[in-house]
């Protein structure tokens, strides 16, 4: 299994703004994911988080808007980057640990942008 | 991945089974039948998974039809805790931790 840590938990960000989210394994992983869940809808992929390498996005998600890095295998930011109200989200990440057949996520980071 | 289609809402009374059904009639043969559920404000939480033999675990019971075109979570014992929205997904092998959700079941288990 995976403890995954993500901060911060929740915040609330004027439009504009950037915010970077943290997610910390608490062992080394295989894949890390990164999901958004917008009010009373269901999660979408944005990226896998490659490690050493430029993130593998989605279709309609792009690394200007929400750029990824990865340092190790343990380790991975989101950001955010020039907010507005529509990227009012949970932000979620996700990891595929070996010799596990499901996948773990974090609590989630609850961003609001006024 | 194949898509699935589940009921939007179901209701259960605590201590009653609940039997969630998931259709998946283009599942083809190496894609498996995952079943993740969210309590509010929390991250999604592996339930279960199989392929065409039935499966349970601590938690549930998994029953897929002979011809995998659909399948059924069972909680034997449904509590408040329960209360959360499941979601079946059909994942292809090797594929296991990148997921696509659907629109999931929301199940509000009643005293």
């Amino acid at each position: 299994s995976a403890v995954i840590s993500q901060k911060p938990s929740r915040d609330i960000c004027q439009r504009g703004t950037s915010l970077t989210i943290q997610c910390q394994v608490d062992s080394q992983v295989t894949m890390m994911f990164w999901y958004r869940q917008q009010p009373g809808q269901s999660l979408t992929l944005i990226a896998t988080a490659n490690q050493g390498s430029e993130a593998t996005y989605e279709s309609g998600f792009v690394i200007d808007k929400f750029p990824i890095s990865r340092p190790n295998l343990t380790f991975s930011t989101l950001t955010v980057s020039n907010m507005s109200p529509e990227d009012s989200s949970i932000y979620l990440c996700s990891v595929e640990v070996a010799r596990a057949a499901e996948a773990f996520f974090g609590q989630g980071t609850r961003l609001t942008v006024v | 991945d194949a898509k699935t289609t589940q009921p939007p809402s179901m209701d259960c009374a605590e201590g009653r089974a609940a039997n969630l059904p998931c259709n998946h009639s283009t599942i083809s043969g190496n894609e498996y039948v995952y079943w993740y559920r969210q309590i509010h404000s929390q991250g999604p939480q592996y339930i279960i998974h199989g392929l065409k033999n039935n499966e349970t675990n601590e938690m549930a019971s998994l029953i897929i039809t002979e011809d995998r075109k659909s399948s059924t979570l069972i909680l034997p014992h449904a509590t408040l805790r329960d209360t959360a929205v499941y979601y079946c997904i059909a994942i292809p092998t090797g594929t296991a931790s990148k997921l696509t959700f659907g629109t999931g079941t929301r199940l509000q288990v009643t005293l």
